[in-house]
């Protein structure tokens, strides 16, 4: 079976610093590893995906991941946070080698910037 | 349209009643989730349908809950005599075919069982 652990509900910094939102896994196999944001009243949008290759993912808005096998770990960083990115964030797994199987989120993390 | 279209937005209904939420994915979209959101439980999985193949229901918390996706587009989710505990959002994506796809989520539906 595949799970997300995101080990922190909240996670508060102060605008200018970088942040980190931390991210384990687990699959059987190798994973397919997203995150994904959920702004205040806006649906959830998609930030970044590891595949395979580079370890280190960049995305939108400034964000990157670094994909750790032998962690399993995922954590997602920007070097600078912004007031604007205070918003739900979600991590998400699926088993590169388990088949049809759903796409299975963590339980979320809250991002809090600081002015 | 451009995107997952979810209707209604919200809707509260009294316990006992049966609901239906439904979800228009992008156009061409082969595979369809529903997720339910609560409070402090992040994204639960619910039902998953992947083209003419079978759907992975292993996510349903009942047999109170149910779903269909009729011509592999449009997906109905039903919920039969509602509870309390139902109360949540209820969300749909869709993806293009392929495991790696990231998924379009829509706005949701906000149900409240009173």
């Amino acid at each position: 079976a595949q799970s997300v652990a995101q080990p922190e509900d909240q996670v508060n910094v102060a605008e200018g610093n970088p942040l980190t939102v931390k991210c384990t896994y687990s699959v059987s196999g190798n994973p397919y590893l997203f995150w994904y944001v959920q702004y205040p009243n806006r649906g959830l949008q998609f930030l970044l995906k590891y595949i395979t290759g580079d370890n280190l993912v960049k995305g939108s808005y400034g964000f990157e991941a670094e994909f750790n096998k032998s962690q399993t770990s995922f954590h997602l960083k920007k070097p600078s946070a912004l007031v604007s990115d205070s918003a739900l964030y979600f991590c998400a797994v699926r088993d590169k080698t388990a088949g049809n199987t759903p796409l299975v989120f963590g339980k979320g993390t809250r991002l809090s910037v600081i002015a | 349209g451009a995107g997952v279209s979810q209707s209604p937005s919200n809707k509260v209904t009294e316990k006992g009643k049966d609901v239906e939420l439904r979800c228009d994915p992008i156009s061409g979209h082969t595979a369809l989730y529903w997720y339910r959101q609560s409070l402090g439980q992040g994204l639960e999985f619910l039902i998953y349908f992947q083209g003419n193949s079978a759907p992975d229901k292993s996510g349903l918390p009942s047999d109170r809950f149910s779903a269909e996706r009729t011509g592999g587009s449009v997906s109905t989710l039903t919920i039969q005599r509602t509870q309390q505990e139902d109360s949540a959002v209820y969300l749909c994506a869709s993806s293009t075919q392929g495991f790696n796809e990231k998924l379009f989520f829509g706005s949701g539906t906000q149900l409240s069982v009173l």
